[in-house]
């Protein structure tokens, strides 16, 4: 079935790094632009970043722009998201999250599946 | 950046009633918007997109409606399983941005 499984997180201390990975499955991964979404203990759904199909192209919410990194490696049908920096207001489960196909390989920004999430605490 | 508002933030509902979620955008996004269900725990479940277009496997008591800027979520019989939080989502651009969500509760 399709599906997409998240893993990697973990503590961390402030400043420090982790890299999230996402691993895909039931679908031809190298057609979709895929999206890290991330959630606050309590709070609501936060856009994080999401890449193109072919990995040329990228954006990003602000509140991570020029420390988080996407990026993805077709041949193993595998998402990435790469954290520097890390802060407080980091702490989340984040989601790794399939855009719906377009033909002409553009961003739908439909996010369908989700995975089940994997929780970053940033604490010292 | 379009900025997405729903209400109410909660309500609380029988088995059975008809309920309805609104969702405002900031600017009009003509029908560039999805609706997800997230249960407790779990990850969210696309139910609906392009306002009004509903994804395979969903019960036909959820529907969409709206364009511009005003879009709603109607659930026609609460069923005990729809007890959850919604969330609206805008696809018109980028940075995606999603609603506050509705979370609905058992009266």
């Amino acid at each position: 079935q399709v599906q997409v499984v998240e893993s990697g997180g973990g503590v961390v201390q402030p400043g420090r790094s982790l890299r999230l990975s996402c691993a895909a499955s039931g679908f031809t991964f190298n057609i979709h632009a895929m999206h890290w979404v991330r959630q606050a203990p309590g709070k609501g759904l936060e856009w994080v970043a999401v890449i193109s199909y072919v990995g040329s192209k990228t954006d990003y919410a602000d509140s991570v722009k020029g420390r988080f990194t996407i990026s993805r490696d077709n041949s193993k049908s595998t998402l990435y998201l790469q954290m520097n920096s890390l802060r407080a207001e980091d702490t989340a489960v984040y989601y790794c999250a399939r855009d719906e196909y377009d033909q002409e390989g553009s961003y739908r920004l439909i996010l369908d599946p989700w995975g089940q999430g994997t929780l970053v605490t940033v604490s010292s | 950046d379009i900025r997405m508002t729903q209400t109410p933030s909660s309500l609380s509902a029988s088995v059975g009633d008809r309920v309805t979620i609104t969702c405002r955008a900031s600017q009009s996004i003509s029908r560039y918007l999805n609706w997800y269900q997230q249960k407790l725990g779990k990850a969210p479940k696309l139910l609906i997109s392009a306002a009004s277009s509903m994804r395979s496997g969903v019960p036909s008591r959820f529907s969409g409606s709206g364009s511009g800027t005003e879009f709603t979520l109607t659930i026609s019989s609460l069923q005990p399983e729809d007890f959850a939080t919604y969330y609206c989502q805008q696809s018109f651009s980028t940075p995606l941005t999603f609603g506050g969500g509705t979370k609905v509760e058992i009266k």
